[in-house]
């Protein structure tokens, strides 16, 4: 069955500091890969994607993600975090192909201490 | 403007009533989605819609009930509301009738007391 893991339920990180999230699929078709941040009260808004070619993809707001294919995972990074950044961060896989639902992992809560 | 708009943005309904949510985008796409999030956060398609044709039918109560009247409007309505049907209601949108980036709204929050 396809499914998204996101080990990590809730993460405290010191503005200034790095950091990184992390997701797991489980996929037998090529994935599609994708991270979402959903501010409290709001919707979700896409951070980036990987479909295909270079497996460290940029996004907005100064966040990467490296896709491992060994690994079966899709980690999101960003090198120094901002009081903004506190959110609720989602990862999401879908097919190549397959009709466009997406499955989602649960959610990663990051807080940032000052 | 709002790429992917829904309204209302909250609701606060007795058990038993009937309430629609609505949706519309503009961003030219021809695949409309509604997703559930829970309590838990978790999030899970009810519905997909393609040039006004149902393609994603998840196991959903048959009281919920989507209407696409274009490929720019996915409407939902969901008739004798349960307390279980507290959530926030999710629009989407993407490119194509296969996986692509979806874009989301800014989320109908249900309240059932």
């Amino acid at each position: 069955a396809q499914s998204v893991t996101q080990p990590d339920i809730h993460i405290t990180v010191s503005e200034g500091a790095s950091l990184e999230l992390r997701c797991n699929y489980s996929y037998g078709a090529t994935p599609y890969l994708f991270w979402y941040v959903q501010s409290p009260g709001q919707g979700l808004q896409l951070l980036l994607k990987y479909f295909s070619g270079d497996t460290l993809v940029q996004g907005i707001k100064g966040f990467e993600a490296e896709f491992k294919r060994s690994q079966s995972s899709f980690n999101l990074r960003k090198p120094s975090v901002h009081w903004s950044d506190a959110a609720e961060y989602f990862c999401a896989v879908g097919a190549k192909g397959s009709q466009g639902n997406l499955i989602f992992g649960k959610g990663t809560k990051l807080s940032v201490k000052p | 403007d709002t790429a992917v708009s829904q309204t209302p943005k909250y609701l606060v309904t007795q058990m038993g009533n009937d309430k629609s949510i609505k949706c519309e985008q503009n961003l030219g796409h021809d695949t409309m989605y509604w997703y559930k999030q829970d309590s838990k956060k978790f999030l899970k398609i009810m519905f997909s819609y393609n040039n006004k044709e149902l393609i994603i039918n998840e196991t959903v109560p048959n009281r919920f009930s989507p209407k696409s009247p274009d490929k720019a409007h996915l409407n939902l309505h969901i008739n004798s509301l349960e307390l279980g049907d507290s959530a926030v209601y999710f629009c989407a949108s993407s490119l194509g009738r296969y996986t692509n980036t979806i874009y989301f709204g800014e989320g109908s929050w249900l309240t059932v007391v």
